[in-house]
């Protein structure tokens, strides 16, 4: 069974660029989550989608930070504009149905100068 | 503030050693709490879990312990393997329906041959 993909897996930008992420979950299941995490931290929720619908996005910053999960299935994370601040490894997670397991992908390692 | 946070940011053990890796949560409503794994580059990796109506659960060649006094939860590891070297995530679940993980600092294990 195909784990959770992400792409890209690194990408360099300067400041103020945009960028964006994709996730493609573990087929059926329709819990999708996106999470940053900081060099030496631990992950931090960005953002939950049961199906389509954005369940949780309180940590989100909404300002320069969107996502979206048109189908329920696949997923894009954007930033725009990127600050220094942003560097970090964004990673998507998807869960099966009423389950707190979360399967994670390997990540998008993002820096920007 | 609430958090989830280990007591050791590293640890270092010798091949074949018994590894134990300790977390504090400050949250007594959580109800779940998951081990995870990160390798270097890597998403992190499920191992374990436990819910709060439980005290221990065993895996292969893991155990975690779930001390709900003192709001402690804990990973051992028999006979600890060079493939053991990653860095430990404990993580709780403070959400009703069962998905929104938040996740500690981490401990790093060092496995030494």
């Amino acid at each position: 069974e195909a784990g959770v993909v992400q792409s890209p897996r690194y990408k360099i930008i300067e400041k103020k660029q945009p960028v964006a992420f994709w996730c493609n979950p573990i087929s059926g299941h329709n819990t999708l989550y996106w999470y940053r995490q900081n060099l030496g931290q631990g992950p931090e929720l960005l953002i939950r989608y049961e199906n389509e619908e954005a369940v949780d996005d309180s940590q989100l910053p909404k300002d320069r930070f969107s996502a979206e999960r048109l189908k329920g299935v696949d997923s894009t994370l954007k930033i725009q504009p990127a600050e220094l601040g942003d560097s970090a490894v964004y990673l998507c997670a998807s869960s099966p149905v009423n389950t707190g397991e979360l399967f994670f992908g390997e990540g998008s390692r993002l820096t920007v100068l | 503030g609430e958090s989830v946070g280990l007591h050791l940011p590293t640890l270092s053990v010798q091949e074949g050693d018994n590894s134990i890796i300790n977390c504090a949560y400050s949250n007594s409503a959580s109800d779940y709490f998951i081990w995870y794994k990160q390798e270097s580059g890597k998403g992190p990796q499920f191992i374990i879990d436990i819910r709060s109506n439980m005290d221990k659960r065993q895996g292969q060649r893991v155990t975690v312990l779930l001390n709900k006094t003192v709001k402690h939860l804990s990973l051992q590891i028999a006979a600890t393997q060079p493939g053991d070297s990653a860095v430990y995530f404990c993580a709780e679940n403070r959400d009703q329906a069962g998905t929104a993980l938040i996740f500690g600092k981490g401990t790093t294990l060092s496995v030494s041959s």
